[in-house]
């Protein structure tokens, strides 16, 4: 298995351009999670999917970003527009399923840098 | 709420010296799941060790081990042998059947630096 794929590995853009982070899952994962890592926040969850439905998006810092799951296989993180508080590591992360024995893997992360 | 603390920002350790990462957890849950994992310098969060609250024995993984204490709600991670390749930040994790999503609560790490 390839693992959770990230894509693109850097992004350096312009304050008020759009940014679109990508990832696909492992296959035969049912849970995604988009997380922010930051050295003064550390690692935040920003939403997490079930089954491509959308759970808990609690942790969408603001109406400029929203994120979608259309298939099983593939999900998107945007930022529209980008601000420079937005510089930061994105992670995706899939799990199994919802059980206290289903730990989750990681993509290597977005680096994401706003000018 | 779930919580999980790790109370040492960094710490040092001697090269194939054993070393021992807190990790204390707060939950009201008795079904619950402890995870550890690795984040080297280049940046990729790597799954180490899992242990279930039912486990009565203590997980183990090659030189990582975890050292399970119930009654004081921690989840130390000991790494036997230390090597230079063991620099990193360390999270400690947690998933209990509590809310809705029952997603995994981290804690803010601890950076380990072996000393050759």
């Amino acid at each position: 298995d390839a693992g959770v794929i990230q894509s693109p590995r850097h992004e350096v853009t312009e304050m008020g351009q759009e940014v679109t982070l990508r990832c696909k899952p492992i296959s035969g994962h049912n849970s995604l999670f988009w997380y922010r890592q930051t050295m003064m926040r550390g690692l935040e969850l920003l939403i997490y999917f079930n089954n491509n439905v959308p759970i808990d998006d609690s942790g969408m810092p603001e109406d400029r970003f929203s994120a979608k799951m259309p298939n099983a296989s593939f999900s998107t993180l945007k930022i529209q527009p980008s601000e420079p508080r937005d510089s930061a590591v994105y992670f995706c992360a899939s799990s199994p399923g919802t059980g206290i024995f289903d730990g989750y893997t990681f993509g290597s992360g977005t680096r994401l840098t706003v000018v | 709420a779930q919580k999980i603390t790790q109370t040492q920002p960094g710490m040092f350790v001697q090269e194939k010296e054993a070393v021992t990462l807190d990790c204390t957890y707060d939950t009201s849950d008795q079904s619950y799941g402890l995870f550890w994992y690795k984040q080297p310098s280049s940046g990729e969060m790597i799954f180490l060790i899992y242990q279930g609250s039912y486990d009565e024995q203590n997980a183990t993984e090659g030189r990582y081990s975890l050292n399970f204490q119930k009654a004081r709600k921690s989840a130390n991670l000991v790494i036997s042998a230390s090597q230079l390749g063991d620099s990193a930040m360390y999270f400690c994790a947690m998933r209990a059947y509590n809310n809705a999503g029952n997603m995994l609560t981290f804690g803010g790490g601890t950076r380990l630096m072996v000393k050759p």
